[in-house]
């Protein structure tokens, strides 16, 4: 299968920032998401990478080394109602489904 | 406003018996797709299809089943085959050709065997 390892849990403190890891096997690569999911909710969409480099939109980026199978998701300025879990999520051919790691448990403290 | 309902939210379901899960989507998408998902996990690929009548088994289709009869709606079924049901259930659609935009989830139904 194609293995995307993300951290299990972190932690960070309000109004700092904080980046999440993703490695994936670059195989057939053709797109990488990422979605953020609050407990007992479905995922929402937060950002898609297909080029090398980073997307910016508000408090949220996403970074992208198709050669290293590497993304990252950066969160500036953290708040309270971003204690989520944080999904990342490649498209492998253009198939159209997605496959997703575990996710990554963000917890916020004051 | 277009979105994508799921129904029932929770489902109970007695050993050995079928149930179905709905999945309407008013946002004109062609693909539509279930996920499966286990506490403290990612989603899993149960089926997905990208066109009418045509659908395709992911990674976990041994004890499920799918149709797609209109565009709108991607119901599925947990047959008494599927040993360990108990999970939450996500349908999600997407544009073909509109990738930067990700999938679009419904709200999810909650399935329990008792």
């Amino acid at each position: 299968g194609q293995n995307i390892d993300q951290p299990t849990e972190m932690t960070a403190t309000e109004g700092a920032i904080v980046q999440i890891n993703c490695t994936y096997q670059t195989s057939g690569f053709n797109g990488l998401f990422w979605y953020q999911q609050h407990a007992g909710e479905a995922p929402t969409f937060l950002s898609y990478n297909v080029l090398d480099g980073l997307e910016e939109k508000g408090r949220f980026s996403s970074f992208l080394s198709r050669s290293k199978g590497y993304s990252y998701l950066l969160l500036k300025e953290l708040q309270m109602k971003d204690s989520a879990s944080y999904l990342c999520a490649v498209r492998y051919t253009n198939a159209g489904k997605s496959t997703f790691g575990d996710g990554t448990t963000l917890t916020v403290k004051p | 406003d277009g979105g994508i309902t799921q129904s029932p939210k929770y489902l109970f379901r007695k050993e050995g018996q079928n149930v179905t899960l709905s999945c309407e989507q008013n946002l004109n998408h062609d693909a539509m797709y279930w996920y499966r998902q286990d506490p403290g996990q990612g989603l899993r690929l149960i089926y997905y299809s990208q066109i009418v009548n045509d659908f395709q088994k992911g990674d976990i289709a041994e004890g499920y089943s799918v149709s797609r009869e209109k565009k709108e709606s991607f119901p599925l079924t947990v047959t008494s085959a599927q040993k360990n049901p108990t999970a939450f259930y996500l349908c999600a659609s997407s544009m073909r050709g509109s990738d930067n935009y990700g999938y679009t989830f419904g709200s999810g139904t909650r399935l329990t065997v008792v």
